[in-house]
């Protein structure tokens, strides 16, 4: 079965500096892919960033990157220049090929807090 | 709207009353999901459509729990008899995958927040 484990139930870090979100994974598909989204306090979850398990290079989006390190099983979000506006709550999810389901599995989540 | 839309917002049921959620995915997706999140939990998998055809239903927690999305658009939950363990937010989301490319981002709805009085 896949699973995400997100070990930090919350996270402060000062506007304008970067921070790093941690996930690990576990699945025994050979083929997975991993996502984060963004939930604010109004409860919809925004895609921030996707890594396909064979890529080759990290993947980044303007002020989002994952550093995916496969044979650590982990896939952490760093975020550059952390705006007030990042305050959040972040969630890992991965997709794998289970029985072809194209479900999501997500982590339990981190809250994190910008201070001016 | 150009985004997943999800009906109604918000609502209260009594403990034994049948409810009924719906989602309107982003058109021409042809991949609808529901989760359930708890508060202060990730969003768990209910279950999944392609098109018209339920694929995958392994999250349902009980044979109260009943999706449908007969012409492959707007999909249905039904929660029969409710009760105040289904308590929470639920989810829709689509995508425009038709292939078994993982690299289609789901488009997630803002919810519908369920309380069971």
């Amino acid at each position: 079965a896949q699973k995400i484990t997100q070990t930090q139930p919350g996270m402060f870090v000062q506007e304008k500096e970067a921070v790093t979100l941690d996930c690990t994974y576990d699945t025994s598909d050979p083929s997975y892919g991993l996502f984060w989204y963004k939930q604010p306090s109004s409860g919809e979850m925004i895609f921030l960033i996707y890594q396909g398990s064979y890529d080759q290079q990290n993947a980044t989006e303007g002020r989002y990157s994952l550093n995916f390190q496969k044979a650590r099983k982990s896939a952490n979000l760093v975020i550059s220049a952390s705006q007030l506006g990042d305050s959040a709550m972040y969630f890992c999810a991965m997709i794998g090929d289970q029985g072809g389901s194209e479900k999501l599995v997500f982590g339990k989540g981190t809250k994190l807090t910008v201070n001016p | 709207g150009a985004g997943v839309s999800q009906s109604p917002r918000y609502k209260v049921a009594k403990r034994g009353q049948d409810v009924a959620l719906r989602c309107d995915p982003i058109s021409g997706h042809v991949s609808l999901f529901w989760y359930q999140q708890a508060l202060g939990q990730g969003p768990e998998f209910l279950t999944y459509f392609q098109n018209e055809a339920q694929l995958d239903k392994s999250g349902l927690p009980s044979d109260r729990f009943f999706a449908e999305r007969p012409e492959g658009s707007v999909s249905t939950l039904k929660i029969q008899r409710t009760q105040q363990e289904d308590s929470a937010v639920y989810l829709c989301a689509s995508s425009g995958r038709a292939s078994r490319k993982k690299s289609y981002e789901q488009y997630f709805g803002p919810g519908t927040r369920l309380t069971v009085t």
